[in-house]
């Protein structure tokens, strides 16, 4: 079992919906939770960091985490085309190093 | 400054070359990171430096020499590479004490091997 598992994808969205991105990890005493984004030959971007139960939201974006089922997802609101990119969960596990999913990539199509 | 600078952002090296990759921040991280990125593939961790001593080390081979100079400076020094080990490499830094945060990725340098 991979320690941090996420849909390779594309997940294909019309612009202006919702894009639903899902990771699922291993280590259960992982204390913290990231979503990066990485467009094509660029560095990840941290977007999104979440610690406790429950739904974190910033702009168009919400973090949601749920612990008990070792579960973390990112919604995109309203997406755009401009958020076409490899999505990257990375957990903070046990041995305090920040492991990366294998990304999800995300078309957004006008 | 927010930012974590790497040099060169491209790279181009014989089989028999020595060269060396350059990092720095101005943030006050204390910890420090190589991760080594192949195409389609996530970031994989190769160094971990915290107060500027080596903390992790994933088994990477000889041919990769990191070095830390400094809280600000990260180095990894090649020599002896193989065509595969041509791919993105990122440095990175964060909070020693509070990995909460995340990591700041810089830039990083696209390495080819010929």
């Amino acid at each position: 079992q991979k320690e941090v598992e996420q849909n390779s994808g594309p997940l294909s969205v019309p612009e202006g919906a919702i894009a639903s991105l899902n990771c699922t990890y291993s280590d259960r005493v992982s204390q913290s939770f990231f979503w990066y984004r990485q467009y094509s030959g660029k560095s990840p971007e941290l977007i999104m960091s979440i610690y406790s139960n429950g739904d974190k939201e910033d702009g168009r974006f919400t973090a949601q985490l749920n612990k008990a089922s070792q579960y973390v997802s990112l919604l995109i609101r309203d997406s755009q085309p401009s958020d076409s990119a490899t999505y990257l969960c990375a957990v903070n596990n046990r041995t305090d190093k920040l492991i990366f999913g294998t990304g999800t990539r995300l078309q957004v199509f006008p | 400054d927010t930012e974590v600078t790497q040099t060169p952002k491209h790279l181009v090296m014989g089989m028999t070359n020595k060269k060396s990759l350059k990092c720095e921040q101005h943030m006050g991280h204390r910890a420090m990171y190589w991760y080594k990125q192949k195409a389609k593939k996530p970031p994989e961790l190769m160094f971990v430096y915290s107060y500027e001593k080596l903390s992790i080390n994933e088994s990477v081979p000889s041919r990769f020499s990191p070095e830390c100079p400094n809280s600000s400076l990260l180095n990894l020094h090649l020599h002896a590479l193989q065509p595969e080990d041509s791919a993105l490499y990122l440095c990175a830094s964060s909070q020693a004490d509070d990995r909460g945060y995340g990591y700041t990725f810089g830039s990083g340098t696209r390495l080819t091997v010929v």
